[in-house]
């Protein structure tokens, strides 16, 4: 998986908690992703970053936010997670210009 | 807004046969595209991948066509084996957007 460890793997919460997913790469790539897999739909980017502390939005960003305090970790959080938001998680990784390596995703349900 | 699909969901084939998936898109100024392969429970892997200004790519056992006339692309695996059953996506980039096809399950049969 390129050197991409995601965590944790899996995870049951309950609606209205706050979740945080990290990604973490050995990598040293100045882009990191987070998107969600969903049956039917092809992976939707969530948000991505371009470098420590540069973030932007994706396609769908509402009710998650992320931080990258360092060029190894991406964290994802749910403030108040929704039964909507359960999914599969998955991080990615690139260079300057280049294709997209994934981690191992991360499975999350919201009951 | 750009969008790629895959012509069929689900995609069956004898083993030793050769499998073709395919993928279209609809924004022409992509820069170049990769083909992905995600097994059960795993994260996509790198296939093999093709830059706008080409037509075909050849890989181990895969080969990509593109064709930008008509805006579509195919992933050919030949002599296909039980480890190639997966689901299979295309991603069409542009810059440092990605945007994914919902993939083709391949299934080998014995």
């Amino acid at each position: 998986d390129a050197g991409i460890t995601q965590s944790p793997r899996h995870k049951v919460t309950e609606t209205g908690t706050p979740v945080t997913l990290r990604c973490h790469q050995t990598e040293n790539h100045r882009y990191m992703y987070w998107y969600r897999q969903d049956p039917g739909h092809g992976l939707r980017l969530i948000h991505y970053s371009y470098g420590v502390k540069d973030t932007d939005k994706g396609e769908v960003s509402d009710g998650y936010s992320v931080s990258r305090s360092k060029t190894e970790d991406f964290l994802l959080t749910l403030e108040s997670a929704t039964s909507s938001q359960t999914s599969v998680y998955f991080c990615a990784i690139s260079g300057a210009v280049g294709t997209q390596y994934f981690g191992p995703g991360t499975r999350l349900t919201v009951l | 807004g750009e969008s790629v699909g895959l012509h069929l969901p689900t995609l069956s084939v004898q083993e030793g046969d050769n499998s073709i998936i395919n993928c279209a898109y609809s924004n022409s100024a992509s820069d170049y595209f990769i083909w992905y392969k995600q097994e059960s429970g795993k994260g996509p892997q790198f296939i093999i991948d093709i830059r706008s200004n080409m037509d075909k790519r050849q890989g181990q056992r895969v080969t990509v066509l593109l064709n930008k006339t008509v805006k579509h692309l195919s992933l050919q695996i030949a002599a296909t084996q039980p480890g190639d059953s997966a689901v299979y996506f295309c991603a069409a980039v542009y810059g440092q957007n990605f945007v994914f096809g919902p993939g083709t399950r391949l299934s080998v049969l014995p």
